[in-house]
């Protein structure tokens, strides 16, 4: 069964500590990977779309890689306005459309 | 351009009450999901459409659960029968011709 799991659950850090969140996944023929940031009481926001290992994308302070197991979004010197739920998701099975997110990583950056 | 819409923000319900939750998705995209998100956890996948065309339906999780979106624009999700495991957060996405959704949102339902 297709799955993503995402690890830490929860990460504080202090403004500039720079850290990395890992999103894992099983399934078979990977149509692409997304990580989204999601504010309290709001939608998530795409932030990314990876297709193939070795991909890297960057945006501001993050960047996201991707291998042929796990993709890592990387925050580099943080500010307390990255504090937010970061989630991937995968299609799941022979789809494109139907996406399986992971339970997130609640980011929250100290001043 | 505008972005996804859902209305109303925040619904409450008696349980055994009927809802209905609108989505107004971005213009011009012929791709809509329904997802739900409950809290602490990812969305989950509900339903797709494209245009007027209910192309799954796989992830509603009973038949209290409808979806429908006449003109190819403009979707509706109803929850007949509302029970208290229905509370949840409901997002409404759209796809245009990149591989991106769209999410707007999301109703906040509460059944009492």
């Amino acid at each position: 069964e297709d799955q993503v799991t995402q690890s830490p659950e929860a990460l504080r850090l202090q403004e500039g500590e720079s850290s990395s969140l890992n999103c894992s996944y099983t399934v078979s023929g990977l149509r692409g990977l997304f990580w989204y940031r999601q504010d309290p009481g709001k939608g998530p926001e795409f932030l990314f779309t990876l297709y193939s290992a070795g991909e890297e994308k960057e945006k501001e302070r993050l960047k996201a890689t991707l291998t042929k197991k796990e993709s890592f979004l990387h925050i580099t010197a943080p500010k307390p306005e990255d504090s937010a739920t970061y989630l991937c998701a995968v299609p799941r099975g022979t789809n494109d459309y139907k996406l399986s997110f992971g339970a997130g990583t609640t980011v929250t950056v100290r001043a | 351009g505008a972005g996804v819409s859902q209305s109303p923000r925040y619904k409450v319900a008696k349980r055994g009450q009927d809802v209905a939750l609108r989505c107004d998705p971005i213009s011009g995209h012929v791709s809509l999901f329904w997802y739900q998100q409950a809290l602490g956890q990812g969305p989950e996948f509900l339903t797709y459409f494209q245009n007027e065309a209910q192309l799954d339906k796989s992830g509603l999780p009973s038949d209290r659960f409808f979806a429908e979106r006449p003109e190819g624009s403009v979707s509706t999700l109803k929850i007949q029968r509302t029970q208290q495991e229905d509370s949840a957060v409901y997002l409404c996405a759209s796809r245009g011709d990149s591989y991106e959704q769209y999410f707007g949102p999301g109703t906040r339902l509460t059944v009492t």
